[in-house]
């Protein structure tokens, strides 16, 4: 079993929808929880940055993470095409360096 | 500079021919991370440094690759003997102050071991 799950996709939805990327993982001492956007030939950028367990807003970005069940989530309110990209979760835990690890990603397309 | 910077942005090399790919960072940040990211897979964390020095060499595949930093900012990944199986997208970053989830990522150097 890899460390960290996702559906690599590719994930195609109208211009409007609400989309939601998941992740789960096996390591429970998991504590910090982010989520990354990738655009083609670019380097990851951070989107989403949480501490444990609970739920995190940004404009139309929300991530949601639950440490019972291993599980995290993002979901994108009234997606644009400018949404399209590679989503890749990340989780780290002390100490750092090895207890660093990102899913494979997941790649949206939002379609106008 | 304004972001972190690397080169040469593509590779095409030779197997068995070794490769230097390098990273400047963020003016000031003091923590630099290298990751290899192939296809369909997610970024595999190589080795990180803090200042000049590598806290953390585990993620090294083999004793082919190898990493320095000098001057607390530029450093370089050499990969000796090159292997087709290292063709992949090198990405450096750079982190400030103590939180190193915080990363801010170059462009990456897409590498091809012919």
């Amino acid at each position: 079993q890899k460390e960290v799950e996702q559906d690599p996709g590719p994930l195609s939805v109208p211009e409007g929808a609400i989309v939601s990327l998941n992740c789960t993982y096996s390591n429970s001492a998991f504590q910090y929880f982010m989520w990354y956007r990738q655009y083609s030939r670019k380097g990851p950028e951070l989107l989403m940055y949480t501490y444990s367990s609970g739920n995190k807003e940004d404009g139309r970005f929300t991530a949601q993470v639950d440490k019972s069940s291993k599980y995290i989530s993002l979901f994108i309110r009234d997606s644009q095409p400018s949404d399209s990209a590679t989503y890749l979760c990340a989780m780290s835990a002390p100490p750092w360096g090895q207890n660093f690890v990102f899913g494979p990603g997941t790649r949206l397309s939002v379609l106008p | 500079g304004a972001g972190v910077s690397q080169s040469p942005s593509n590779k095409v090399t030779e197997k068995g021919k070794d490769v230097e790919l390098r990273c400047d960072p963020i003016s000031g940040h003091t923590a630099l991370y290298w990751y290899r990211q192939s296809l369909g897979q997610g970024l595999e964390f190589l080795i990180y440094f803090q200042g000049n020095s590598a806290p953390d060499k585990s993620g090294l595949p083999s004793d082919r690759f190898s990493a320095e930093r000098t001057g607390g900012s530029v450093s370089t990944l050499t990969i000796q003997r090159t292997q087709q199986e290292d063709s992949a997208v090198y990405l450096c970053a750079s982190s400030f102050g103590i939180d190193q989830n915080i990363q801010y990522f170059g462009a990456g150097t897409r590498l091809s071991v012919l």
